[in-house]
């Protein structure tokens, strides 16, 4: 069964320095999405992404945050300078085109840890 | 906006007991119900759904229908099995909401033998 892909598992990252996390949604979707879990709280929607533009985002994913489809197969989140509250892990999905219905599917996350 | 309350865990059973986890939800227009599994190391994987009100979801024998007079969507299983250990999380969508999923807090559910 196709899944989604994210990439690295897990990051240390120094506050202040650019990340960026790399997922591959499955091929044939065309709505993607990333989320995040702090430890301990909420599943927390970031941003919704389709054609190419973001189609909506949550107060989280401020100026710091960013989004690029850079080819046909790649989906990457990057945070400009990291702050010790961005340590989380990171979920990206996707799913599939015509009925809104269609449930997203999830990747296995990456652990941002920022020292 | 939309939101999903979820009984706190850890719910600990043991093997062959009943499992329920409440989930109520509000949300803005006419939302599709959903429950994600996360077993210790992996990521959300979907494990049933339900897209409209009297629809019940189902799979590997449990259960969810989705009850729009009481706004709930409770998770069941008649017989659990230590592999049913893990974190549920009711999650919900809105067209009105722009599709993006709200998720309840998440229960812990550990089984023992």
């Amino acid at each position: 069964e196709p899944e989604v892909t994210q990439t690295p598992s897990h990051q240390v990252t120094q506050m202040g320095q650019e990340v960026i996390l790399r997922c591959v949604p499955i091929s044939n979707h065309l709505y993607f999405y990333w989320y995040r879990q702090i430890l301990g709280q909420k599943v927390e929607f970031l941003v919704s992404f389709y054609n190419n533009e973001i189609s909506e985002k949550s107060e989280i994913f401020d100026d710091q945050f960013s989004v690029e489809r850079p080819d046909g197969s790649n989906f990457t989140l990057k945070i400009r300078s990291t702050k010790l509250e961005d340590s989380a892990m990171y979920f990206c999905a996707s799913r599939g085109g015509g009925d809104s219905n269609q449930p997203q599917h999830f990747g296995d996350g990456t652990r941002l840890s920022i020292l | 906006g939309n939101s999903v309350t979820q009984m706190e865990g850890p719910v600990t059973l043991s093997e062959e007991a009943f499992l329920t986890i409440n989930c109520t939800y509000t949300a803005t227009g006419y939302p599709s119900l959903f429950w994600y599994v996360q077993y210790p190391g992996e990521g959300l994987q979907l494990l049933l759904k339900a897209t409209k009100a009297d629809d019940k979801g189902s799979n590997k024998g449990f259960e969810a229908t989705y009850r729009k007079e009481t706004t709930s969507f409770h998770l069941e299983k008649g017989s659990v099995q230590v592999s049913d250990s893990a974190v549920y999380f009711c999650a919900l969508t809105s067209k009105a909401a722009g599709n993006k999923l709200t998720f309840g807090g998440g229960t812990r559910v550990l089984v023992k033998p």
